[in-house]
């Protein structure tokens, strides 16, 4: 089991806006800005989209943001182009026996 | 462009050790900056964290596999290596090696991955 959850899946239609939830703990997320976010299409290495919570690498679209409040960070996709269809993970830095973590995936979906 | 590729075994034995090198082009393994790292993804699953090094030498290992890891840096070559010990058919998985930063600590280059599997 995961030590970040994210849900299984969502899914919107072109030009909706998703949000896939990170939960954590007060000894990751809740506690240190260091979560990043990562999509991986089918067959291919995960990129980074998000680091220190709403941070953009150069050439990643402004359509991708990022938020945290509380144990929870979010990536939020607005404007959603079937392009987006991946898996997306979040990561984040923890003081407890593991430095850092992963979710478990979410499956986007661009109906 | 930084560029990152896994290179090693594509089959190893159960018991066996899996053994895995880095090669990183188009820039230094010796910055200050980064660490680097193994992650791996058995099939259909998610990403799982297996440890990290920075160029000095210093590691970071996933306590579920410390007892079996083993990552090293040859600053001479650009490359660093994966070594995993006593592998199962759990331990099948596509290893990616990646650079992380170290102050946002996103791991924000990736080689594409090598598929191993564990088999007789």
């Amino acid at each position: 089991q995961s030590a970040l959850t994210q849900p299984p899946s969502v899914s919107g239609s072109p030009g909706q806006s998703v949000t896939i939830s990170c939960t954590g703990t007060s000894s990751d997320v809740g506690s240190y800005n260091r979560v990043s976010w990562y999509q991986q299409p089918p067959g291919t290495a995960p990129k980074l989209m998000i680091y220190e919570v709403s941070n953009r690498p150069s050439g990643v679209p402004d359509r991708f943001s990022g938020s945290k409040s509380g144990n929870t960070a979010s990536l939020t996709i607005s404007g959603l182009q079937a392009e987006d269809e991946a898996d997306y993970y979040c990561s984040s830095y923890t003081s407890s026996s593991t430095p850092w973590v992963f979710g478990g995936g979410t499956k986007l979906t661009v109906l | 462009q930084l560029q990152l590729q896994e290179s090693g075994p594509g089959l190893v034995k159960p018991s066996e050790t899996l053994s895995l090198t880095c090669t990183v082009s188009g820039g230094s393994i010796s910055s200050s900056s980064y660490y680097w790292g193994w992650i791996r993804q058995p099939p259909g699953k998610g990403l799982e964290w297996i440890g990290s090094i920075y160029y000095s030498g210093s590691t970071y290992y996933n306590p579920s596999l410390k007892s079996r890891v083993t990552i090293s840096v040859d600053t001479s070559k650009n490359q660093f290596s994966l070594k995993l010990s006593s592998v199962t058919a759990a331990d099948t998985a596509v290893y990616y090696c990646a650079r992380q930063d170290r102050r946002s600590y996103g791991h924000d280059y990736w080689g594409q991955g090598t598929l191993v599997t564990v088999s007789s």
